[in-house]
């Protein structure tokens, strides 16, 4: 089976800006969460979709959303980009097996100037 | 709230020994633990989950503790090889049966030659 992907890999945007990041699970999972990875914060949980229904949310402002299609793929977006909003973005997907491992994407490294 | 914490500082050992990595948690009694493995660049690879019931898991050179007790998982890689150097992260569930993680904040081994 192909892997998680995620595009675009890279992207630099200036502030103020709006970013939309795209994600295909692998075949068969129904859920995507996605993740932001800084040097500082680690890996933080963001929001989880499954079967186009958001079930969990992190603790981030209102300007991080997503959405998920009948297909599974998914997509965040961020509105009105801060500098702070800098860090590699992952994407992750799950078989909705009891013990839910995660199968991460390669994550799109988000700079923002 | 619910804390994850891993020695920050990186483990550095000969190639051939055996490293142990140490995850503790508070305020929290997961379901189960799961260990993952991420290059630099690259997202988290899933390696290894112990659920709540089980003392110890095994895989290849990969060995897995779980203390409910002391809320403690050690992480041992035995006859270790410098192709193992990486960062290893624990990470627990957010909440039951979803794709929610949360993950601590890493632990980077480098094995020497």
């Amino acid at each position: 089976k192909a892997g998680v992907t995620q595009t675009p890999r890279y992207l630099i945007k200036t502030r103020g800006q709006q970013v939309t990041l795209s994600c295909s699970p692998i075949s068969g999972h129904r859920s995507v969460s996605w993740y932001q990875q800084t040097p500082g914060q680690g890996l933080q949980f963001l929001f989880e979709y499954f079967s186009e229904t958001q079930r969990n949310k992190g603790n981030f402002p209102g300007r991080f959303s997503g959405r998920q299609f009948s297909n599974s793929r998914s997509e965040m977006n961020v509105s009105t980009l801060e500098l702070g909003d800098s860090a590699l973005y992952l994407c992750a997907s799950s078989s909705q097996g009891q013990y839910n491992e995660q199968y991460f994407g390669p994550g799109t490294r988000l700079t923002v100037t | 709230s619910q804390k994850i914490e891993q020695n920050s500082e990186a483990l550095n050992i000969q190639e051939g020994k055996t490293a142990t990595l140490t995850c503790n948690y508070t305020n929290y009694s997961p379901a189960y633990l799961q260990w993952y493995r991420q290059d630099p660049g690259r997202g988290p690879v899933f390696l290894l989950l112990i659920r709540e019931n089980e003392k110890e898991k095994r895989k290849e050179r990969l060995k897995v503790t779980f203390d409910t007790t002391l809320k403690q998982s050690l992480f041992h890689i035995t006859a270790s090889q410098p192709a193992d150097s990486a960062t290893y992260l624990c990470a627990l569930p957010g909440s039951s049966n979803t794709g929610k993680l949360i993950f601590g904040q890493g632990t980077t081994l480098q094995v020497k030659p």
